[in-house]
């Protein structure tokens, strides 16, 4: 099995700060990452696949990068909709995810 | 637009079925280019991928849930099923089905999420 383990596990930040979240993957997974934020109570939501594609509708201050076995997640200028979990997800063989990165105030 | 509805028994006991349903609008599930997949949330825990189907039969599970699952596709109802023998406390969670894009395996649009407890 693929084992992804995502950096740090908790991040304290401030609206405006540019926050970097970083997934390892156990083995080389090339670009197949997704990345996932998830709020109290409600179902994820897609902000990045194939390491670095930016779904529809997510604003742009979300960005991924990375291939092989290391990936990053950045947020540009933290806004308050942003305090959240993020998951990032491999889908190389088969799938699975991340513990997760709480982001708070 | 696109909506995905899970439905089925918040409550199961120990070493019953657990069986949900996903209702898919906005979309049919015999559209070609994508999956139905479903996934996991234990309380106040992290995501676990249970498996993803296509309509027309391929089946892929978790390696380790795979002997106790089985996701079935109903296209005169547009839905799509998970099934989950043996279960045990383990088991209890936020189940959420999901659509993924063929060929890519990721979720591009969730389910709410329907709470499950295992408890006699």
């Amino acid at each position: 099995d693929i084992q992804m383990t995502q950096s740090p596990s908790t991040l304290s930040a401030s609206v405006g700060d540019r926050v970097t979240i970083t997934c390892r993957a156990s083995q080389s997974i090339s670009n197949w990452l997704a990345w996932y934020q998830q709020k109290p109570g409600k179902a994820p939501k897609l902000l990045i696949y194939e390491a670095s594609s930016l779904e529809s509708g997510v604003p742009s201050r979300f960005s991924g990068s990375g291939s092989g076995t290391e990936f990053t997640l950045t947020i540009s200028s933290l806004q308050p909709d942003d305090f959240a979990t993020y998951y990032c997800q491999q889908y190389h063989s088969p799938s699975t995810f991340g513990q997760g990165t709480q982001v708070d105030i | 637009q696109l909506q995905l509805q899970e439905s089925g028994p918040g409550l199961v006991t120990p070493s019953e079925t657990l069986s949900l349903t996903c209702t898919v609008s906005g979309d049919s599930i015999r559209n070609d280019n994508y999956y139905w997949g479903w996934i996991r949330q234990p309380p106040g825990k992290g995501l676990e991928w249970i498996g993803s189907g296509y309509y027309s039969g391929s089946r892929y599970y978790n390696p380790s849930l795979k002997s106790r699952v089985t996701i079935s596709v109903d296209m005169s109802k547009n839905q799509f099923s998970l099934k989950l023998t043996s279960v045990t406390a383990t088991d209890a969670a936020v189940y959420y089905c999901a659509r993924l894009p063929r060929g890519d395996f990721y979720f591009d649009s969730w389910g709410q999420g329907a709470l499950v407890t295992v408890s006699s």
